[in-house]
């Protein structure tokens, strides 16, 4: 079973609403990233925290709010999305910054978002 | 900036045949090459990867090569099964972990039975 566990599954959102997605990770690492998956698409990277600081944020639309309370928690809240923001969103982590050889990514399940 | 072009964005093979998959990448700096595969619903795991102090790499019935000069590396998958039947993602950043993974599109490949 994945150590990176996302919540929830699916959700559906209306345009006017808001909503958080939830991810957690039992690895013990010290980096974690949210990505966007779009069909057709490569992997987007949207943020990236050390140590829950925000290390990156690739010019993501201000509807998205990443919070992350510990090196453990990453949330993302949503608020005010378009239909095309409809996407698969993965949580991910690893043991550094970045990604090597010792310190692969690991993705939770993600989170099927429907932006109605 | 790091881009990675992959193909074929979707690939039928018979089942017991081989599969190819190829990238390209155009930061000569890069050196890492991670290769991730996500079954229909399911997570990309990384499922084996390459750096550039290398040439290939194998692990049982997958391989990758890497060509530095060329800028490309590919995946292979020998003696294919139906659970291979995935999206198959390559990567490219630089091991030094200063840069993030540049993805793909991915290769959906189907093996049929």
């Amino acid at each position: 079973e994945t150590g990176v566990t996302q919540t929830p599954r699916h959700l559906v959102m209306g345009m006017t609403n808001k909503k958080s997605l939830k991810c957690e990770q039992h690895l013990g690492h010290n980096a974690m990233y949210w990505y966007k998956q779009s069909a057709k698409k490569p992997l987007e990277l949207m943020f990236v925290y050390n140590f829950k600081e925000q290390t990156e944020n690739n010019s993501v639309p201000s509807r998205f709010s990443p919070e992350c309370p510990n090196s453990s928690h990453l949330f993302l809240h949503l608020h005010t999305l378009q239909p095309e923001d409809s996407a698969l969103y993965l949580c991910a982590s690893s043991q550094d910054l970045y990604q090597s050889h010792n310190s692969p990514l690991h993705f939770g399940n993600g989170t099927r978002l429907t932006v109605t | 900036g790091e881009n990675v072009e992959q193909h074929p964005s979707t690939l039928s093979v018979q089942e017991g045949d081989s599969a190819v998959i190829k990238c390209t990448y155009s930061d000569s700096a890069s050196n890492y090459f991670p290769w991730y595969k996500q079954e229909l619903g399911k997570r990309p795991q990384l499922i084996i990867d390459i750096r550039s102090n290398v040439g290939e790499k194998k692990d049982q019935r997958i391989a990758v090569t890497l060509n530095k000069t060329a800028k490309h590396f590919s995946l292979h998958i020998t003696e294919t099964q139906p659970e291979d039947s995935a999206v198959y993602f390559c990567a490219a950043s630089q091991n030094s972990g200063n840069t993030p993974l540049v993805f793909g599109k991915g290769t959906r490949l189907s093996v049929i039975a």
